[in-house]
């Protein structure tokens, strides 16, 4: 089955751009069932998504965080990638990485990364 | 931007049965999902095309769909079901996705 895993710094000052990584394993990011995606939860609050990514590198971004978002995938590390410009408070969350599962018609998260806190302070 | 409108919270008795909505505009179109989610963990998918349930799902969760609005059951409550449960569907143009806000449920 299908592990994700994020990476990247836990600490983003004011208006920089953060940056995390999903490595993928046990699986090919090729795989033409899923999109892979990123989903945000601010402490105490509800998931937000972010945006996905095919391995073609199509995209689908949240049109509320669109203008500062980027969602690149590297199909020979086997990972993908999300930076969010600008950033603020606002931003603080735990950030997720999940595959998107389009088989057969059906829409869904079957695996999760295990999470990563992103604080935004100077 | 489309809206998917959770309860904020559903309490029931240990062994009753917990119904949570969950209603948007494009539910008759696109199937909704649901996710379980204990504190400190990722979501965990329960439901899923609108009343579909995974493998290593209790048969106690199931779910339907009426209209704009889509429902998650659990018969037979208990202690470890205790969680927040959010929804989870397509937009319109079926690529995009989104969440409810989540509902709690607490076992009393």
């Amino acid at each position: 089955q299908l592990q994700l895993q994020e990476s990247g710094p836990g600490l983003v000052k004011p208006s920089e751009t953060l940056s995390l990584t999903c490595a993928v394993s046990g699986g090919s990011i090729n795989n033409s069932i899923y999109y892979w995606g990123w989903i945000r939860q601010p402490p105490g609050k509800g998931l937000e998504w972010i945006g996905s990514i095919y391995y073609s590198g199509r995209t689908y971004y949240n049109p509320s965080l669109m203008s500062r978002v980027t969602i690149s995938v590297d199909t020979s590390k086997n990972q993908f990638s999300l930076k969010l410009s600008s950033v603020t408070a606002a931003d603080t969350a735990v950030y997720y990485c999940a595959s998107l599962n389009r088989y057969s018609g059906t829409y869904h998260f079957d695996y999760w990364g295990q999470g990563t806190l992103v604080t935004v302070s100077s | 931007s489309y809206e998917l409108t959770q309860p904020p919270s559903v309490s029931v008795a240990p062994g009753q049965t917990a119904r949570i909505t969950c209603s948007g505009d494009a539910l008759p179109k696109q199937y909704a999902y649901w996710y379980q989610q204990k504190p400190g963990q990722a979501p965990v998918l329960v439901i899923y095309k609108d009343s579909e349930r995974p493998s290593g799902i209790p048969e106690r969760f199931s779910g339907s769909s009426s209209g704009t609005t889509v429902t998650l059951t659990i018969s037979g409550v208990q202690a470890e079901d205790e969680a927040d449960y959010y929804c989870q569907s397509a937009d319109s143009s079926g690529h995009g996705v989104v969440f409810g806000g989540g509902t709690k449920l607490t076992v009393l």
